[in-house]
Formats: structure tokens, C-alpha cells, sequence
């Protein structure tokens, strides 16, 4: 069955940094979303891609999907304390369930 | 987007007893997913419900430890049930477009 890798599991960065979180799926994607999930929280859908190659952004996050569609990643730019979190992939078929990733715990220290 | 409710928000149960989750979505949707998420980990999903039809579960969850109701377009239940310490999780409901319900986090004791 499909399975969805994200690396790192965790990442700790001091304020300002940059951060990035990095998907891999054993098999070619419909779309990938992504999500972030506050401690005690719920998973926040973020965004979701379709298009091979696609890159979206949203204030100073980035978003790509690879040409195969085999992969994604998150770039967050000059990270705030705000950004902490787990952030979640998951690859998806139209239609169908979300195949999680392991997630990536950001913490990010004043 | 779809606003998805849970009630109840968090339970805790003891050994044995089962508890029923409900999810209630503002729309109508054609399908329904209830996720399980286990302390620190990620989201692992249980079975998928379709108004008019059986859940489809997953491997390694079966219709008699967590049986699915789906009377309409904009409801499904979950129960867990002859629960154990091993259930304490988070259940979420989801549909299709990637909206989640905000979880009910159940403890068992």
C-alpha cells in the first residue's frame, strides 16, 4: 500500500530561522496536503497541491510539489514563535482517505 | 469549506464500556473518514463511511470493536467499543476535501 515518509520527526530552531520538512510517497500522489497541528489541537488543513512541479506560497510559507508527484516539501522562512507545532503531509487520491505522514515537530525558541 | 462538530470534545471511560462519537457536518457530503491518532503520533485512519453502504475499515480495524453508523449526507457516528487503556486516543472525522472535525479525545482507564 502507499506509505508517506516525512523527515525530520523533529526540528528545533532558534526564532528567525529557517525551517524545512520533507515528504516522500511510495507511489505517484493524486495531490499532497499538509497540515498543522497545535499542541492539544486538531490538525489545520493548510493547503492542498495537484499540479506536478506546482509551488504555492502563503505569507512565509512555501509549498512544493515535486515534478513525479512522488514528493513535497514545507519551507517556512524566518520562523517565529507562532510556527510551533507538528506539521503533517498527506498524500491523497480523489476521492479516498489521507495517508498520513509520521509528522514533523517544530520548536522554535525566542 | 465544510464545519465539522464532535460531541463529545474528550470522555473518560472505563475498561470494558464503549462510547459513541458523533460528527455533524454543515453540508452534505458523500464521504465520511474517522481517523484515530494515538499519543504523539500521526493520524491513522479506521474506515471510511458512505451513506447507504457498510464502512469500509482499514487492516487492523474491524466492524466489531468500532462499528459506523451513516443515516445521511451530513452525520456518521463511531462507537468504540469493550474499550481499553490501548483506545485512549484522539477520534477525528473528516470528509473528503481535507476538513477535520476538532476531535474527541478519549482517555481509558
Amino acid at each position: 500500500g502507499q506509505q508517506v515518509m516525512q523527515i525530520p520527526q523533529y526540528q528545533h530552531v532558534q526564532e528567525g530561522e529557517d525551517f524545512t520538512t520533507y515528504c516522500n510517497s511510495s507511489t505517484t500522489l493524486s495531490n499532497i496536503q499538509w497540515y498543522k497541528q497545535r499542541p492539544g489541537g486538531h490538525p489545520v488543513f493548510l493547503i492542498q497541491l495537484v499540479k506536478s512541479g506546482e509551488v504555492k506560497k502563503q505569507k512565509r510559507l512555501t509549498f512544493q510539489f515535486g515534478e513525479a508527484k512522488k514528493n513535497s516539501s514545507l519551507h517556512i522562512t524566518a520562523t517565529q514563535t507562532t510556527d510551533v507545532g507538528t506539521y503533517f503531509c498527506a498524500g491523497g487520491n480523489s476521492g479516498y482517505a489521507l495517508n498520513f505522514g509520521k509528522g514533523t515537530s517544530l520548536l522554535v525558541t525566542p | 469549506s465544510a464545519v465539522i462538530s464532535q460531541k463529545p470534545s474528550r470522555d473518560i471511560c472505563q475498561r470494558g464500556t464503549s462510547l459513541t462519537i458523533q460528527c455533524q457536518v454543515d453540508s452534505q457530503v458523500t464521504m465520511m473518514f474517522w481517523y484515530r491518532q494515538q499519543p504523539g503520533q500521526s493520524l491513522t485512519l479506521i474506515a471510511t463511511a458512505n451513506q447507504g453502504s457498510e464502512a469500509t475499515y482499514e487492516s487492523g480495524f474491524v466492524i466489531d470493536k468500532f462499528p459506523i453508523s451513516r443515516p445521511n449526507l451530513t452525520f456518521s457516528t463511531l462507537t468504540v467499543s469493550n474499550m481499553s487503556p490501548e483506545d485512549s486516543s484522539i477520534y477525528l472525522c473528516s470528509v473528503e476535501e481535507g476538513f477535520f472535525g476538532p476531535g474527541t479525545r478519549l482517555t481509558v482507564l
